[in-house]
């Protein structure tokens, strides 16, 4: 089945300047990647996803970029804000519907 | 968040007790989830339904069960609970606008084993 490991496990940055959480996956099969947000106590939330026939997609301050060939995908925030401080989890999937989490980043930005 | 609602929201249970969660989605959706979520795993599948009586094993399905006899909902069981059980349990769907891959999440189920 498919594997997804994510990277880092915990980053802080300043606010205002960019994080960029990576992601790899194992199989080759998987053409769905979705990127979602956890803020404490909720439930996770869609943020962005992107399709493996789109090397990248923005909406605002997020970008998600993905390289097929090295089985990888990225997102990245710009000018971040405190609300942006949360767990984001990757995702993939290939056939049956079936995602695959990363194991989480918990994101801190520092006023 | 296409009208998923899971029942019990917050549970605490001794060791070797049944334990039934529910999900009920208002959405007519097909696809139904359950997941568990602990500290450094993520979200890990326990297991799935892809229509009324149509269910399969995730990641982690060892120790449940499930069942779906409507569409609307769908029971996670806890044959005899144990104390690696303790986590949070979300129920998802997919489909409708959001789109076919797409997971929408219900708000949570805090289960506590002792």
């Amino acid at each position: 089945g498919e594997n997804v490991e994510q990277h880092p496990s915990t980053l802080s940055v300043q606010e205002g300047d960019s994080a960029v959480i990576k992601c790899t996956y194992s199989d080759s099969a998987s053409n769905y990647f979705p990127w979602y947000k956890q803020e404490l106590g909720k439930r996770p939330q869609l943020i962005i996803d992107i399709r493996s026939n789109v090397g990248e997609k923005k909406d605002q301050r997020i970008a998600v970029t993905l390289n097929k060939t090295a089985k990888h995908f990225s997102l990245h925030i710009t000018e971040t804000q405190p609300e942006d401080s949360a767990v984001y989890f990757c995702a993939a999937t290939g056939s049956a519907r079936q995602l695959t989490f990363g194991s989480g980043t918990q994101l801190t930005v520092l006023p | 968040d296409a009208g998923i609602t899971q029942s019990p929201r917050h549970k605490v249970t001794e060791t070797g007790t049944p334990v039934t969660l529910r999900c009920h989605q208002t959405e007519n959706h097909r696809y139904m989830y359950w997941y568990r979520q602990d500290p450094g795993h993520g979200l890990r599948l326990i297991h799935y339904s892809y229509g009324v009586k149509d269910t399969d094993k995730g990641e982690v399905s060892d120790g449940y069960s499930v069942s779906r006899s409507k569409t609307e909902d769908f029971l996670l069981t806890l044959e005899s609970a144990t104390s690696s059980q303790t986590s949070v349990y979300f129920c998802a769907t997919t489909g409708g606008e959001a789109g076919a891959n797409v997971l929408t999440f219900g708000a949570g189920s805090r289960l506590t084993v002792l």
